[in-house]
């Protein structure tokens, strides 16, 4: 099993800030990582997959990097409608694993 | 437009069974590997299960090998989700999940998910 860890489980921002969102691998992974976010109530949404590629219709303030152990999602400006909780997932071998989350809060 | 409908939720006794249904529509079914997702109240996710599109190849977490069961049926566009020896640690809302790639291969990226249906375990 790959254990991740996703930081910070709880981040504090404003709107306009750019955040960042790192998730860390036990083992690597090259980029089989994927990105969600979350709203209460609803559904996961796709954001990122293969580490970097951002899914059809989502925002491009939206950005993932990294490969191997190391990842990162980047929100460059941050609207309203980004607070939510987000997770990182790797899917290089099953069980497939998901991150502890973070939810993102307005300041 | 994809449209994925989950069924069968429900409050079920410790050591009890339900089987969960999704109704799948909006794409060619048969092409896409799908997988169950499931979430504890105000916890994060978990990924349960996965199953080829042609349903040759399944795939369980640790937790809940040999206790459930994933299956398909392609000719009436539907996942199945079995489950036995119910565990108060089950207790989750567990979504029904598509796969990004059309390759029907399992990958474990889930593309489009449906709303999602509570399963209770309590006595």
């Amino acid at each position: 099993v790959i254990w991740m860890t996703q930081s910070p489980s709880l981040l504090s921002a404003s709107t306009g800030d750019r955040v960042t969102i790192s998730c860390r691998m036990s083992q690597g992974i090259s980029s089989y990582l994927a990105w969600y976010q979350q709203k209460p109530g609803k559904a996961p949404e796709l954001l990122i997959y293969a580490a970097s590629t951002l899914q059809s219709g989502v925002p491009s303030r939206f950005s993932g990097s990294g490969s191997g152990t190391d990842f990162t999602l980047t929100i460059s400006c941050l609207q309203s409608e980004d607070f939510a909780t987000y997770y990182c997932q790797q899917y290089y071998s099953f069980p497939t694993t998901f991150g502890q989350g973070t939810r993102l809060e307005i300041k | 437009e994809v449209q994925l409908l989950e069924s069968g939720g429900g409050l079920v006794q410790p050591g009890g069974s339900l089987r969960l249904s999704c109704a799948a529509s909006g794409f060619t079914f048969s092409s896409y590997a799908m997988s169950w997702v499931r979430q504890a109240p105000g916890k994060g996710l978990e990924w349960v299960s996965a199953i080829s599109g042609s349903g040759g190849s399944t795939y369980y977490a640790d937790s809940v090998k040999g206790r459930f069961t994933i299956s398909r049926d392609n000719s009436k566009n539907t996942l199945y989700l079995q489950m036995n020896s119910l565990r108060a640690e089950d207790t989750a809302v567990y979504y029904c999940a598509k796969d990004l790639a059309l390759s029907g291969m399992v990958q474990g990226v889930v593309v489009d998910w449906g709303q999602g249906t509570l399963v209770t375990v309590s006595s």
